[in-house]
C-alpha cells in the first residue's frame, strides 16, 4: 500500500458525459501527479500540482482539467468523454517537486467509456 | 525531448533463471532514472532509482540496475526469478525542466514458467 488513495476504483459511463476522479496523496506530500495508461499511448504524464498550484503540464486534453485543494487532495475532471478516453488513470504523490523525489502511485481508477 | 525505449515487449523466463530487462533513454543532461513494477490490477511500485554516484543500483525484491552513460542504458537485472516476479516492468526518466514529470517506456511484460 503506497498510501495514495484513489476513488472510485472503476467507472463506467457513456460518451459525452463528465466524470471526476479523486486522489488523496500520502500524508505530508505536497505534489500530486496525474498519469493516463492506455493500450495505444502507454503511460503518459498529464499534469502536476504542487501545494495547490499547477507545476507542469503534459499531454492533457483541453476537455480535461484538474485542481488541488487546500487539503492537498486532487481531482481530475474529464468532460465530453470519448471512447478513446477509456484508460487507467493513476495519481501519484511526492513530498516536494524536486526531480529526485520518488513518486508513489495509487492503485488507479479504471474508466470505461461506452 | 526525453524518451525511453524498452525493446522487449514480452519476456518469458523459467523460475530460478536470471532476468535482464533492457532500457534505453534519450535525455540531454544527466538523467534521473527509475524502474517501476506493475502487478496485475495494481498501481506502480518503485523498484529502484538512479540519480548519481555508483552506477550499480540495488533495489527491492532482489533487483539491481546498472547505468551506462556510454550506451544510454539502464538495464534491470535479477539473478534468480521467482513466480511472484511475473508483472509488467516500466523504465522511466525524470525531467528536471518540467517539474517532476516522469516519461515512461512502453513496458516489458515478464512471464515466469514453473
Amino acid at each position: 500500500d503506497s498510501g495514495v488513495t484513489q476513488t472510485p476504483k472503476h467507472l463506467i459511463t457513456a460518451t459525452g458525459q463528465r466524470v471526476t476522479l479523486r486522489c488523496s496523496p500520502r500524508s505530508g506530500d505536497l505534489s500530486v501527479y496525474w498519469y493516463q495508461q492506455s493500450l495505444d499511448q502507454g503511460l503518459q504524464f498529464l499534469i502536476q500540482y504542487y501545494n495547490g498550484e499547477e507545476r507542469a503540464k503534459g499531454n492533457i486534453l483541453e476537455r480535461f482539467s484538474a485542481q488541488q485543494f487546500p487539503d492537498l487532495h486532487s481531482e481530475l475532471n474529464l468532460s465530453s468523454l470519448e471512447l478513446g478516453d477509456s484508460a487507467l488513470y493513476f495519481c501519484a504523490s511526492s513530498v516536494g517537486q524536486d526531480s529526485q523525489e520518488t513518486q508513489y502511485f495509487g492503485p488507479g481508477t479504471r474508466l470505461l467509456v461506452l | 525531448a526525453q524518451s525511453v525505449t524498452q525493446p522487449d515487449i514480452h519476456i518469458t523466463v523459467s523460475e530460478g533463471a536470471s532476468l535482464e530487462l533492457r532500457c534505453n533513454y534519450s535525455y540531454g543532461a544527466t538523467p534521473y532514472l527509475f524502474w517501476y513494477v506493475q502487478s496485475p490490477g495494481q498501481g506502480l511500485q518503485l523498484l529502484l532509482k538512479y540519480f548519481s554516484g555508483d552506477t550499480l543500483v540495488q533495489g527491492i525484491k532482489g533487483f539491481e540496475a546498472e547505468f551506462k552513460r556510454s550506451q544510454s542504458s539502464f538495464n534491470l537485472r535479477k539473478p534468480s526469478v521467482h513466480w511472484s516476479d511475473a508483472a509488467e516492468y516500466f523504465c522511466a526518466v525524470g525531467d528536471l525542466n518540467a517539474g517532476n514529470k516522469l516519461t515512461f517506456g512502453g513496458g516489458t511484460r515478464v512471464l515466469v514458467k514453473p
